[in-house]
């Protein structure tokens, strides 16, 4: 059965960090890319960034940078990605999803939001 | 505030066809493809259309994919009550160099 299956909830306090893993299962991790996703409660999707588990690479959306680092074992189908500097703001369901590789091999990333396997959430509280 | 923009609610009774629009910018929807996603409450959403309207296997022909200029659209026909969820749109944002989503719009099925 293909799936990715996520870490359990975390309960954190302001200024701390978070590592939530995504475990790939029924395909290769390194045949596609790891997008994290979160969603605050009862909001819209925030893209926060991508890793290619092949070479490594990685990007991350502007508002994270500095603050988020995503990262693979392929030894063990498994992608993470840790945030510091916890918020109140950063409470929020956290999804990995799975994405294409880019066609062009020239490119770092596909630019195509078809993410047609996501993990089932992590939901990350933040409160003092 | 979402980059794109979606209407907040939807709803048809059953056997309608619903529309769901999509609006964006040239550096989004006007230069990438626009995938659609469905999200019942409390799980992960699922991919119901993407490259603009092709479908992945298992979903219904009944969901049907559009683009035109800046614009997307998603349409349910044959309306049932098991498509009472959230809907999303999203589009890979060139100046933001990742993906940007619609605020998501809720079906009703009356």
């Amino acid at each position: 059965q293909v799936r990715l299956e996520q870490s359990g909830a975390e309960v954190k306090k302001p200024g701390a960090s978070v590592k939530v893993s995504c475990k790939a299962s029924g395909y290769t991790l390194t045949d596609y890319y790891i997008h994290w996703v979160r969603q605050a409660p009862g909001q819209g999707f925030e893209w926060m960034g991508w890793v290619n588990p092949n070479t490594g690479g990685r990007g991350q959306a502007r508002k994270f940078r500095g603050r988020v680092t995503m990262t693979t074992d392929t030894s063990i189908d498994s992608a993470y990605m840790e945030l510091t500097g916890l918020t109140s703001d950063d409470t929020a369901l956290y999804f990995c999803a799975r994405g294409p590789q880019p066609r062009n091999k020239l490119m770092v990333v596909a630019p195509n939001v078809a993410f047609d396997l996501w993990g089932q959430g992590t939901m990350v509280t933040v409160s003092s | 505030q979402s980059v794109l923009t979606q209407p907040p609610s939807a709803s048809g009774t059953p056997g309608q066809r619903v529309t769901i629009s999509c609006s964006g910018s040239g550096s989004n929807i006007g230069s990438n493809y626009v995938s659609w996603f469905q999200q019942f409450p409390g799980t992960a959403p699922k991919l119901l259309i993407y490259r603009d309207h092709q479908r992945p296997s298992g979903v219904p022909d009944r969901f049907s994919g559009s683009k035109s200029d800046t614009s997307a659209s998603l349409a349910i026909s044959g309306l049932r009550s098991e498509d009472e969820a959230d809907y999303y749109c999203a589009s890979w944002d060139d100046s933001l160099s990742g993906p940007v989503f619609g605020g998501g719009t809720t079906v009703t099925v009356l």
